[in-house]
């Protein structure tokens, strides 16, 4: 069953804290999005690799957000130092499978305190 | 910059009724424009779309694409309350073999029994 797995699924921690968000992409997908939703401003696109090279990150925050692909089973989004306004739910989509369909994660649901 | 808008940004009928939601998109080297259906969690990948004029179907769902006019529609017969959810358009943007997801706002759909 391929999906994109995403960890932590909740998270709450206290302004002023590292987080780090992790996905595994699906096997033999070789695009990976971060994206931030929130009501008002709905999807954002943060960041997107392509076999492991990031190809964009002009979404994020440069000063406190960083992503990374270590290798092809993993990405991460790390936010340090993490503010109030960061609360949002992050998701992690992967494709580039042949098609441009992304399919994503259960995302991680941020409250900062 | 690539825009997507999505009308209505919410809508609310009763079970039976047909319904068609809107995307009209601005976008730099188009490939493709995807639609999604995002329940409480993750959005889910329902159609892709590259040429204009060709109908895609599943079920009760359809949706088409005018490159011309720079808009897609998606149709949903026969409404149920299991359609109720937030219905998402995104546009695939092209440089080379890479490409990159940008997401409309949504649009809401209530099916009330």
């Amino acid at each position: 069953d391929a999906r994109v797995t995403q960890t932590p699924r909740h998270k709450v921690t206290e302004m002023g804290q590292e987080v780090t968000m992790r996905c595994q992409p699906i096997l033999g997908h070789n695009t990976v999005f971060w994206y931030r939703q929130t009501m008002m401003q709905g999807l954002e696109l943060l960041a997107y690799f392509r076999n492991r090279a990031p190809l964009d990150d002009s979404g994020m925050p440069k000063d406190r957000f960083s992503a990374e692909m270590p290798d092809a089973t993993l990405a991460t989004l790390k936010i340090q130092p993490s503010e109030p306004r960061d609360s949002a739910v992050y998701f992690c989509a992967s494709g580039g499978g042949g098609g441009t369909e992304a399919f994503f994660g259960q995302g991680t649901r941020l409250t900062v305190v | 910059e690539d825009k997507v808008v999505q009308s209505p940004l919410s809508l609310v009928v009763h079970e039976g009724d047909t319904v068609t939601l809107n995307c009209s998109y601005e976008v730099t080297n188009f490939r493709s424009l995807l639609w999604y259906k995002q329940e409480k969690k993750a959005p889910t990948f329902l159609f892709m779309l590259t040429s204009s004029g060709i109908e895609k179907k599943s079920g009760r769902l359809s949706s088409i694409l005018d490159k011309k006019e720079l808009f897609s529609i998606l149709n949903i017969t026969a409404t149920q309350t299991g359609d109720s959810a937030v219905y998402l358009c995104a546009v695939a943007n092209s440089g080379g073999s890479n490409y990159k997801l940008t997401f409309g706002k949504g649009t809401l759909l209530t099916v009330n029994p």
